[in-house]
């Protein structure tokens, strides 16, 4: 198993350009979320899906949108990235009824 | 609103000395998890707590969790550098106003153990 995945590893985007964030989790986990982690703040949830076709908004998700059309993949989407969208993206996953929660490797995001 | 806070945020100790980080949350629930990440790393789950009264031990470290008092505790016992690390609690509030999984993080207590 490979776990959580997240592509790229590493991102810079100039102000106003839009970019996909990639989440893969091979363990049919129906439970799925991206976090976002400053300096300071510990982790936000952003958005989360309980399975596929079924997304919700977290604290903080103004700025990002998401879809789930399959079970493994739930990427993030930055329509129009800004400076304050500068962080740490963290995808996670786990069964629904536990939130034992697996973390991919994280995708570091930098807006000039 | 959920609120969970950790203390201290910084933490410096000697090797071979105990202390522990504190873990208060405003709203009742009943499962606490503590995760560990080093720097520039992922989140690794250290404890998983899912009842008042539950307690788990993993080498230097002992997790605890006392939901009336809406405390957790993680104690480190004879600190070794190798601990160095950002600890997290995490509060799911489910089944208290909260979605199943949608985890509330504390800020985080960063520890260095020095020689």
């Amino acid at each position: 198993n490979a776990g959580v995945t997240q592509t790229p590893k590493f991102q810079v985007l100039k102000t106003g350009q839009s970019m996909t964030l990639q989440c893969a989790q091979d363990m049919n986990h129906e439970y799925m979320s991206w976090y976002r982690q400053d300096p300071g703040m510990g982790l936000r949830l952003i958005h989360y899906s309980v399975g596929a076709g079924i997304t919700d908004q977290g604290e903080v998700p103004n700025g990002y949108n998401v879809s789930r059309s399959t079970t493994e993949d739930f990427p993030l989407r930055l329509l129009s990235a800004a400076p304050s969208q500068t962080s740490v993206y963290f995808c996670a996953s786990s069964y629904v009824g536990t939130a034992q929660q697996y973390f991919g490797p994280g995708t570091r995001l930098t807006v000039t | 609103e959920l609120k969970v806070e950790q203390n201290p945020l910084f933490l410096s100790m000697q090797e071979g000395k105990n202390y522990t980080i504190y873990c208060n949350y405003s709203t009742t629930s009943d499962r606490l998890y503590w995760y560990r990440q080093d720097p520039g790393k992922s989140l690794e789950s250290l404890f998983v707590l899912l009842s008042n009264g539950a307690v788990k031990q993993e080498g230097r470290l002992m997790a605890s969790l006392d939901t009336k008092a809406r405390l957790s505790t993680l104690h480190i016992t004879a600190a070794v550098h190798d601990l160095s690390a950002t600890y997290f609690c995490a509060v799911d509030p489910a089944g208290y106003g909260g979605s199943q999984g949608n985890l509330i993080f504390g800020k985080g207590t960063k520890l260095s153990v020095k020689p």
